[in-house]
């Protein structure tokens, strides 16, 4: 157990919709990730806030964005979801900003199905 | 851009030692990861290498690096039914923020 939290564990919904995904870091760490995994392009980075701050940006559609609350914990919002966003979604924490030495912790993932 | 490349599949024999590689275009990093996924399951980290540092063990893990050659591999000795998994290299953006991952090794163990 790493000490991420994810919820929800899976989710179905239809296309156009919206849904939130919800991380609480470990205790102590104040940068989180998100990650996307799909079978097409792998795992690939979304999204880093750091102390409720957006610290850095990766392949993130605009349909999608992200908040970091001031307890810590983090929310994903996907909308008007289409087909191909059905994937495994991860956060990672960390404890610093990011960095070479800044080891990041993974939770168990929410996986997504788009129908 | 950053490139990690790892070989998809792997398959040994219960008991047998597993080498799974990995190549990379970014020289900068000062860790370089590797991660197991199980079925169904998150990632776990499995254990990380400094650059100064050409192997690091860890009970049956040994990891190996070659700098000049941006190589990485990890060994699994003894390995079980149970490392049966994917396994990914990973290493910091040059930025050092995100984490830029290979495609992930699938290992098979038989028994």
């Amino acid at each position: 157990d790493s000490g991420v939290t994810q919820t929800p564990k899976h989710l179905i919904t239809a296309t156009g919709q919206r849904v939130t995904l919800r991380c609480s870091p470990r205790s102590g760490d104040l940068s989180v990730y998100w990650y996307q995994q799909s079978l097409d392009q792998g795992l690939q980075f979304l999204i880093q806030y750091y102390n409720g701050e957006e610290r850095a940006k990766g392949n993130i559609l605009e349909r999608f964005s992200a908040q970091q609350f001031p307890d810590l914990h983090s929310e994903l919002n996907l909308s008007s979801l289409e087909l191909g966003d059905s994937a495994l979604y991860f956060c990672a924490s960390s404890v610093l900003t990011g960095g070479f030495t800044d080891t990041q912790y993974f939770g168990p993932g929410t996986r997504l199905t788009v129908l | 851009g950053e490139d990690v490349e790892q070989s998809l599949f792997l398959s040994v024999r219960e008991g047998d030692s597993s080498v799974i590689n990995c190549t990379y275009t970014d020289s900068s990093s000062t860790y370089l990861y590797w991660y197991k996924q199980e079925p169904g399951a998150g990632l776990q980290l499995l254990t990380y290498i400094f650059s100064n540092m050409d192997m690091k063990q860890d009970q049956r893990l040994t990891v190996l690096l070659n700098k000049k050659d941006k190589h990485l591999s990890l060994r699994i000795a003894d390995t079980q039914t149970g490392d049966s998994a994917i396994y990914f290299c990973a290493l910091p953006h040059q930025a050092g923020t995100a984490l830029i991952f290979g495609k992930g090794t699938t290992l098979s163990v038989s028994s």
